[in-house]
């Protein structure tokens, strides 16, 4: 089974629907991230979390929200999808041993992708 | 603030071809930095790391050196493989958070 899954894979919806999508990890991990990629963009980080009472802007939270309801669950939500939106999605986790600083690796899941018409 | 700029994609090589991706940074303070490789229809994995300067990060036949006085991570393997078809992103970690770069195709053909 794979360590971090995002649900759903892919999902297609319409302009002004409410979103949600949903990221579990078995790793342990204390942090998440949810990550948008668009071509020539790269990625951009959407909102970050280091522990289940920290939630943390990204780059592009605007228009974004986000809710961890566990430790292993960090989900984001489109409150009212546009067609800008319309992107792959990514969830990643990493731990947090050895401080604040560390450069512990990050773990992806699979990716969402989001198709906003 | 942080940023990474990478070569523009795509790069289309034979196999057994030397690759080069080239990966600067702009970064205060001393960020570690990264190679992560995502392959057709999959998530982000990473390649290989270097936490300091002059450190060399390797992994699978590729390899990178962290390179302050020029601010580059610049990716190499001495021959690609059909397998290694796949996106680079050259990413660095400041404070808490990764930057990535725009990401460079590679195109490996038999």
């Amino acid at each position: 089974d794979a360590d971090v899954t995002q649900t759903p894979r892919n999902r297609i919806t319409k302009t002004g629907k409410r979103i949600m999508l949903e990221c579990s990890q078995t790793k342990g991990h204390d942090r998440m991230y949810w990550y948008r990629q668009d071509p020539g963009l790269g990625l951009r980080l959407i909102y970050y979390s280091f522990d289940v009472k920290d939630i943390n802007k990204g780059e592009i939270s605007d228009g974004y929200s986000v809710s961890r309801q566990a430790q292993a669950k960090f989900s984001l939500s489109l409150e009212s999808a546009i067609p800008n939106q319309t992107a792959l999605y990514f969830c990643a986790t990493s731990d947090s041993l050895g401080g604040q600083y560390t450069n512990n690796e990050q773990f992806f899941g699979p990716g969402t992708r989001l198709t906003v018409l | 603030g942080n940023s990474v700029t990478q070569m523009e994609g795509p790069v289309t090589l034979s196999e057994e071809a030397f690759l080069t991706i080239n990966c600067t940074y702009t970064a205060t303070g001393y960020p570690s930095l990264f190679w992560y490789v995502q392959y057709p229809g999959e998530g982000l994995q990473l390649l290989l790391k270097a936490t300091k300067a002059d450190d060399k990060g390797s992994n699978k036949g590729f390899e990178a050196t962290y390179r302050k006085e020029t601010t580059s991570f610049h990716l190499e393997k001495g021959s690609v493989q059909v397998s290694d078809s796949a996106v680079y992103f050259c990413a660095l970690r400041g404070y808490s958070t990764l930057t990535f770069g725009k990401g460079t195709m590679l195109l490996v053909s038999p």
